[in-house]
């Protein structure tokens, strides 16, 4: 079945320690999105990739990066985490943008736990 | 600025019992999106619906159905029957034509339906 992969589902880092987190899709989409959810609250946008092109939210901070290497694969690189970047992190793609009114596949997320 | 109000923070039925999601948004573009998304305790966001601003028919989709107003910028969610497989968060979320920065979601209703 064509899906959004996420490894790993947990990932436990210590505070300043560099993590990545990554991101598969054999959907073939040229959207990849990253997102952050904390509990109890909506995901919000960091960034997205459409194709090599990337889009960073205003309001992203910069310890948060992104890679794609090719199609398939996404990665989200967080270089000094501090306690309040324990979240779900959520990966997405769609086929094109959302303003074309694609919708959006969503992979399980990978739980950050920064300690 | 685009925004999604969802009012209902947590709703709790009993099985059988219909429920209705509400959904409010707010747009000053013409052509936008509106999306419903499902995040089971697992944790992963699953796409229900998409519907364009120019389509106001409502949708009926086993017990699921929606119920798009464009005079009262609504999209409202109804469950037909709930079954406690349907507890869960659900969003929903507007996607503007002209907006490159895809969706925006609303703060999410949980739904507990008890046995």
């Amino acid at each position: 079945d064509a899906m959004v992969i996420q490894n790993p589902r947990y990932q436990v880092t210590q505070f300043g320690k560099p993590v990545t987190l990554s991101c598969s899709q054999t959907l073939n989409h040229n959207v990849m999105y990253w997102y952050q959810q904390k509990s109890s609250q909506a995901p919000k946008l960091l960034f997205h990739y459409y194709d090599k092109d990337f889009n960073n939210e205003a309001d992203t901070p910069d310890n948060f990066q992104s890679r794609r290497p090719n199609t398939s694969f996404c990665f989200l690189d967080i270089r000094s985490p501090g306690l309040g970047d324990a979240a779900m992190y959520l990966c997405a793609t769609s086929q094109e943008r959302g303003r074309r009114g694609y919708e959006q596949y969503f992979g399980p997320g990978t739980r950050l736990t920064v300690t | 600025a685009q925004k999604v109000t969802q009012a209902q923070t947590e709703i709790s039925v009993v099985e059988k019992e219909d429920v209705t999601l509400d959904c409010v948004y707010e747009t000053r573009d013409t052509t936008y999106y509106l999306f419903w998304y499902k995040q089971p305790p697992s944790g992963e966001l699953v796409f229900l619906i998409r519907r364009n601003s120019f389509d106001e028919q409502n949708e009926i989709s086993g017990r699921y159905s929606w119920n798009f107003q464009k005079s009262t910028s609504s999209f409202n969610f109804t469950i037909t029957a709930s079954q406690v497989v349907d507890s869960a968060v659900y969003f929903c979320a507007l996607g503007e034509l002209y907006n490159n920065n895809d969706m925006r979601f609303g703060a999410g209703t949980r739904l507990t339906v008890k046995p």
